[in-house]
């Protein structure tokens, strides 16, 4: 599976946008791009994924680049229950016989602020 | 309701012995992964199971024993050879295709 490289930490004040970055620049054509968070203490919740069409869900929209070596992660609206750490993971999808290595890296830790 | 539980939350053991952590999904999962979480830290994997009777080494299986009988359990035993077994595991599952992982709360093991 690919690596993923992302910032350590970042802020952001409640009500506006965080956007998490990710650079996956080793990414293969049958890889997906995951993102989950793990609000401390607890198991990593999913948020999104995609493969090379932006998506949008209840949670977060999934932007990735044309060339697919990078995506962001848009919370709209960050509340402060959206601290936690974000993980980006690029993963192989198998249709039958299970699924593939699920390898997480260090993540962002987000800081939502009054 | 179906889901992914791991038993027990907290678990204390002697230095020496060896435990086994329990993870059971009634999702009918095809994949288990086991993780180990160090403070601070991200999740490093340690085994994970593709289908019955079948699991590959993850990339800190040393010191860890799995088996994968039977579809829903995927129990991980830390063994003695483990030199720092304190620490924070999770157990997850996913089915097959293009899907999510669904991770459990995790098993706070210390050993004394």
């Amino acid at each position: 599976d690919a690596k993923t490289t992302q910032p350590p930490s970042m802020d952001c004040a409640e009500g506006r946008a965080a956007n998490l970055p990710c650079n996956h620049s080793t990414i293969s054509g049958n890889e997906y791009v995951y993102w989950y968070r793990q609000i401390h203490s607890q198991g990593p919740q999913y948020i999104i994924h995609g493969l090379k069409n932006n998506e949008t869900n209840e949670m977060a929209s999934l932007i990735i680049t044309e060339d697919r070596k990078s995506s962001t992660l848009i919370l709209p609206h960050a509340t402060l229950r959206d601290t936690a750490v974000y993980y980006c993971i690029v993963r192989v999808v198998r249709l039958t016989g299970g699924g593939n290595k699920l390898t997480f890296g260090t993540g962002t830790q987000l800081k939502v602020e009054l | 309701d179906g889901g992914i539980t791991q038993s027990p939350k907290y678990l204390f053991r002697k230095e020496g012995q060896n435990v086994t952590l329990s993870c059971e999904q009634n999702l009918n999962h095809d994949a288990m992964y086991w993780y180990r979480q160090d403070p601070g830290q991200g999740l490093r994997l340690i085994y994970y199971s593709q289908i019955v009777n079948d699991f590959q080494k993850g990339d800190i299986a040393e010191g860890y024993s799995v088996s994968r009988e039977k579809k829903e359990s995927f129990p991980l035993t830390v063994t003695s050879a483990q030199k720092n077994p304190t620490a924070f595991y999770l157990c997850a599952s996913s089915p097959s295709g293009a899907t999510e992982a669904f991770f459990g709360q995790g098993t706070r093991l210390t050993v004394v």
